[in-house]
């Protein structure tokens, strides 16, 4: 079974500033997908980047983006120019590419992010 | 384009009741799974129905039980409560797409079950 392991349970960072979120993860499968998932206070769950394993080329949206090392399991997630908007729990999620695994992900406990003004 | 409905979102129950949880997929989406969050257990897997039939089951009792609708809209049933199963329900849908698709599940704001 995959695991999926988050060793900061809160972490905090000045507004404007960058702060990098870890996250690794155990798995013998070779083909997989990698997330990471924002919780607001308001606890809709949203998706804030996504990573496929087969893919050497860290992935990227606007302020957010990864770093992805397969062989050391690890998938770290950099928030850039922080805002106040940006806190929340930030879940890290794994899911297997097989065929009855489209539904399931296996999620880290979450790191509490606190940006201070 | 309207996102992922739960209902209903707060709700409270007593030791042995059951209660009944609905999710309605974004439209177009033909998988619906289902998540418990819990401060001790975090986020656990509970299923995941496509075209009506269940694909994949987490770790949970027979309890913990779920159906799909031809409309792709789905339910879950807790049958004989108990104080542990108090928590935040998530519903999650995709499109379920073939081998090249990362399937990004996209949640519902989730109903919150009290057990007393």
């Amino acid at each position: 079974a995959q695991t999926v392991t988050q060793s900061q349970p809160e972490m905090s960072v000045q507004e404007a500033e960058t702060v990098t979120l870890s996250c690794t993860y155990d798995t013998s499968e070779s083909d997989y997908y990698l997330f990471w998932y924002k919780q607001p206070p308001s606890r809709q769950m949203i998706l804030v980047i996504r990573q496929e394993a087969y893919k050497q080329q860290n992935a990227t949206e606007n302020r957010f983006s990864v770093n992805f090392q397969k062989a050391a399991k690890s998938f770290s997630l950099k928030i850039s120019d922080s805002q106040l908007g940006d806190a929340a729990m930030y879940f890290c999620a794994y899911r297997s590419a097989g065929g009855t695994s489209y539904g399931k992900l296996t999620f880290g406990q979450g790191t509490i992010l606190t940006v201070h003004p | 384009k309207a996102g992922v409905t739960q209902t209903p979102r707060y709700l409270i129950k007593t030791r042995g009741q059951q209660v009944t949880l609905s999710c309605s997929p974004i439209s177009g989406h033909r998988s619906v799974s289902w998540y418990q969050q819990t401060p001790g257990q975090g986020l656990q897997f509970l299923f995941e129905y496509f075209s009506e039939t269940q694909r994949n089951k987490g770790n949970f009792p027979g309890r913990f039980s779920g159906r799909q609708f031809s409309n792709s809209r789905s339910e879950m049933n807790v049958s004989t409560l108990e104080l542990g199963d108090s928590a935040l329900y998530l519903c999650a849908s995709s499109f379920r797409t073939g081998i090249s698709g990362a399937n990004v599940l996209t949640f519902g704001a989730g109903s919150r079950l009290t057990v007393l």
